[in-house]
């Protein structure tokens, strides 16, 4: 099946530091979706992109995807403690039932 | 508006016994996704389900997993004969429609499947 390549898998930090991210496919995706997941909670949905080249901003969060619909970045500008958490990348397929392909995830860690 | 709701948070399971996951979705969604996740992994797709349908269980074991949502109460997803493997995290994400452009997903807080 699909995959996703992120990196970089964990990133330790000093608050107030920018971070970035990115993920990478072997395949096409029409929509690219950045998730942040907590211990012991679901993934909670940060940013969606749907057009190539598209560069969209939530807060201190923007994301990117790519021109060639390949790859995409997530930056956190200004970090605080409250960012941390696991970074997901996900490309929705051009199947029936859409569904998500998940990079690996992303451990960030900000130091005080 | 309550969220996806998922139960139990946590189940404990010994080898070979039943186990019987629950996802309530979001008020007005009759769309509904199954994903997997093991430890230090991402999610996985498992199988998207329509009120009565199933509509792609690509993701699915053969043996041992189904998952069921009716047109009256929560989506099942239903693990028989469990094995120490199925440990892991399996989240329900429910959406109004086919998730697409503007349409997205949204999770539940997962349910905690340990085999002992």
């Amino acid at each position: 099946g699909q995959q996703l390549n992120q990196s970089p898998q964990s990133m330790f930090i000093q608050e107030g530091e920018d971070v970035s991210m990115n993920c990478t496919s072997s395949s096409i995706f029409n929509t690219w979706l950045w998730y942040k997941q907590d211990p012991g909670e679901g993934p909670v949905l940060l940013i969606a992109l749907y057009k190539a080249g598209e560069l969209t901003s939530n807060g201190r969060l923007t994301a990117q995807f790519g021109i060639t619909r390949k790859d995409s970045f997530l930056n956190i500008s200004a970090s605080i403690p409250s960012d941390v958490g696991i970074y997901f990348c996900a490309g929705q397929e051009v199947t029936l039932s859409e569904k998500l392909v998940f990079g690996k995830g992303t451990k960030l860690t900000v130091n005080p | 508006n309550a969220g996806v709701m998922q139960n139990p948070r946590h189940l404990v399971r010994r080898r070979g016994q039943e186990a019987r996951l629950r996802c309530s979705p979001m008020k007005g969604h009759s769309h509904v996704y199954w994903y997997r996740q093991l430890p230090e992994e991402g999610l996985k797709f498992m199988v998207y389900l329509q009120k009565e349908n199933i509509i792609d269980e690509s993701g699915m074991p053969k043996e041992r997993f189904s998952a069921e949502f009716p047109k009256e109460g929560p989506s099942i997803l239903r693990i028989q004969q469990v094995v120490r493997g199925d440990s892991a995290a399996y989240f329900c994400a429910s959406s109004p429609r086919r998730t697409g452009k503007n349409t997205e997903a949204f999770f539940g807080q997962g349910t905690r499947l340990t085999v002992v």
